[in-house]
């Protein structure tokens, strides 16, 4: 079990520049989520899929926000036109629905710095 | 709107001192709860989770919490914290509506200090 990775760690753009994150899910896992934590505050999800289907978006990801899953492994988030108050910490989850329940497993995480 | 509020957002202890961090959440339907840590320059790790059956549920490095339903609470204590406890400690709910999205929604997290 090598755990949720995530690239870059860190990434600092100038406003109005395009990024992308890559996050590498466990393996045998089918769920994968993207989180958005800034200072001070506790985790706010963004969007998860199930295999290669996104099913849930929050209303928090605007259009600048895009989030794939192209063969149901790792994932990627591309934020557009990049703006100050997207600065936050970038974190995916991943997880597979056991007999009980579902327990999310998270990345160390990409800290994004736009200036 | 579903939430999750801890009680305390700054708590300084003495090595030694009993541990509790207070946790409600506000949906009243089925709901899975965890605490999760995050140490320093670490990721957030699981520190435990109730999902059904005995309220009282014990996690890794002496930690425990219970759920009692009747409050919407899912309290974390600890008989006796060390140092290396000092961390950022989150609550966080998945409650499963009409949907079966596995959501977690995070309170706004709980910095514990513990003085050697």
């Amino acid at each position: 079990d090598t755990g949720v990775s995530q690239d870059p760690r860190h990434k600092i753009t100038k406003r109005g520049q395009n990024v992308t994150f890559r996050c590498d899910p466990i393996s045998e896992h089918n769920r994968l989520y993207w989180y958005r934590q800034t200072l001070g505050q506790g985790p706010e999800f963004l969007t998860y899929f199930q295999n290669e289907a996104q099913l849930e978006k929050s209303r928090l990801l605007s259009d600048r926000f895009s989030a794939e899953r192209p063969k149901g492994s790792f994932s990627t988030l591309e934020i557009q036109r990049t703006e100050q108050g997207d600065s936050a910490m970038y974190l995916c989850a991943s997880s597979s629905i056991g007999r009980v329940g579902e327990t999310q497993y998270f990345g160390p995480g990409t800290r994004l710095l736009v200036l | 709107a579903q939430s999750v509020s801890q009680h305390n957002h700054h708590v300084i202890l003495s090595e030694a001192a009993s541990l509790e961090l207070g946790c409600n959440y506000s949906y009243g339907g089925t709901v899975n709860l965890f605490w999760y840590v995050q140490y320093p320059g670490q990721h957030l790790q699981l520190l435990l989770k109730y999902f059904s059956g005995d309220p009282l549920v014990k996690g890794i490095k002496g930690f425990e919490a219970e759920f009692i339903k009747s409050k919407f609470s899912f309290n974390l204590r600890k008989p006796s914290v060390q140092w290396s406890d000092t961390a950022e400690y989150f609550c966080a709910v998945i409650s499963y509506g009409s949907s079966n999205t596995g959501k977690l929604i995070f309170g706004q997290g709980t910095t514990l200090q513990v003085k050697p």
